[in-house]
Order: structure tokens, then C-alpha cells, then sequence
């Protein structure tokens, strides 16, 4: 079975630009989590779906937003582009949203900011 | 606000030896994952730990939980080269109907030497 796949696997983007990154999770798993990663962190949460609604949400500014399909994949749109939204983009899929099993992570995206 | 502290940030060791990693953190919660990182790639599933006292073993790999003193061990024993990467603990905030995704350190980057 194929993993959690997401897209592009690279990008560049300008300050002031606009990103879309998709997500397309595990078969059968119904909530989809967004993370950033920057360079020497660990992961930090941006959003949690769960069956197309927002289930959470962590401490990032309104330009970063985030929609999932009935199909269960999502995507994360970040407006206005900083220097500092540079980061590996990961995306993680698990069942339910009280799902007490690991979430599974894709593969990222690389987002650089000139 | 939740946090996850790792000790130590940084770890060279010799191949055949020992040692300890340590995660600490700040609310109780009775959910704790350790991922793996690899440079360049994205997070791999370790240890899923659930309640109190749980212990897991793969390979040269020990996990255990303690929630009452907030803290998590990851054993390496007799360590090998191929386990040289970056180790993250993750604690679980969900509490009923919101997400709050999941917590990390800061990670551990281990280096295994011949």
C-alpha cells in the first residue's frame, strides 16, 4: 500500500509570494496533520483535520491555511511569504483524530523563501 | 503550554556501547511516540508507548514510559553505525474534542563511530 504522498517534493517561492503544498494521506485514513520543520527543530504542529473539518490548530499566523477534501487529501496554502516560512512541510495521516496509534509522515516538501 | 526536552541534543558514541536518551515533559499525558530522522528524509515511526510502565523493544532499540515523572527513555544497546540519525520524542495533547497535534523535542543527533 502506498504511503503518505505529498507535492511538490521542492520549491521556490520570493517573499511576498503565495504556496499551495498537497497531501494525499494513507488509504482508508480520514485525518490529515500539517507540520513545519525548520532546519535543526523538530516538527511544529499547524493544523489537524478530521472529515474535512478543522480539529486543530497550532500557534501560526492567519496567512497559513489549510482545507481537506472529501477524499480525505489536503492541502496547506501559505500567503505573503517570509524568509522565515522556509522549512520541510510534512504532512501525517492516522485513522480517526483520537487515533492513539503513531501518526505516519510523508515524505515533506522543501519550501525555500528568497 | 506543553513542553518536550530531550537530553542530550548531541550524541557521538563508539560502535558496541551503551547509552541513553531522555525526554522529559510538562503535562501529563499517557501518549508518547518516538520518531527517527534520517538527513534529508522524513520522519519514521519508532514507538508508539500508551500508558504507564509500557515498555517496547526492536532491535537494539529500548522504549519505555514513565507518566508520572513525565519520562520517556530510548535505550540504544550495543549500538551499530546504521543506527546514526536523528531521534525525536513526541508527546500527545489531544483532549476531547480539540487536536493539538503532536509536541516534539528538539531531537537527538546521534552519530555512531566505528
Amino acid at each position: 500500500d502506498a504511503g503518505v504522498t505529498q507535492s511538490p517534493t521542492h520549491l521556490i517561492k520570493t517573499r511576498g509570494q503565495q504556496v499551495t503544498l498537497r497531501c494525499s494521506p494513507i488509504s482508508g485514513h480520514k485525518s490529515v496533520s500539517w507540520y513545519q520543520q525548520v532546519l535543526g527543530q523538530g516538527p511544529q504542529f499547524i493544523f489537524q483535520y478530521y472529515e474535512k473539518e478543522e480539529r486543530g490548530r497550532g500557534n501560526f499566523p492567519d496567512r497559513f491555511s489549510a482545507r481537506q477534501f472529501p477524499n480525505y487529501s489536503s492541502e496547506l496554502n501559505v500567503n505573503a511569504l517570509l524568509l522565515g516560512d522556509s522549512a520541510l512541510y510534512l504532512c501525517a495521516s492516522s485513522l480517526w483524530v483520537w487515533d492513539r496509534e503513531a501518526q505516519y509522515f510523508g515524505p515533506g516538501t522543501r519550501l525555500l523563501v528568497l | 503550554e506543553l513542553k518536550v526536552e530531550q537530553n542530550p541534543l548531541f550524541l557521538s558514541m563508539q560502535e558496541g556501547k551503551n547509552y541513553t536518551i531522555y525526554c522529559n515533559y510538562s503535562t501529563t499525558s499517557d501518549r508518547l511516540y518516538w520518531y527517527r530522522q534520517d538527513p534529508g528524509k522524513s520522519l519514521e515511526s519508532l514507538f508508539v508507548l500508551l500508558s504507564n510502565g509500557a515498555v517496547k523493544q526492536e532491535g537494539r532499540l529500548m522504549a519505555s514510559l514513565d507518566t508520572k515523572a513525565r519520562l520517556s527513555t530510548l535505550h540504544i544497546t550495543a549500538a551499530v553505525h546504521d543506527l546514526s540519525a536523528t531521534y525525536f520524542c513526541a508527546v500527545d495533547m489531544y483532549s476531547g474534542g480539540g487536536a493539538d497535534g503532536l509536541t516534539f523535542g528538539k531531537g537527538t543527533h546521534l552519530i555512531i563511530q566505528p
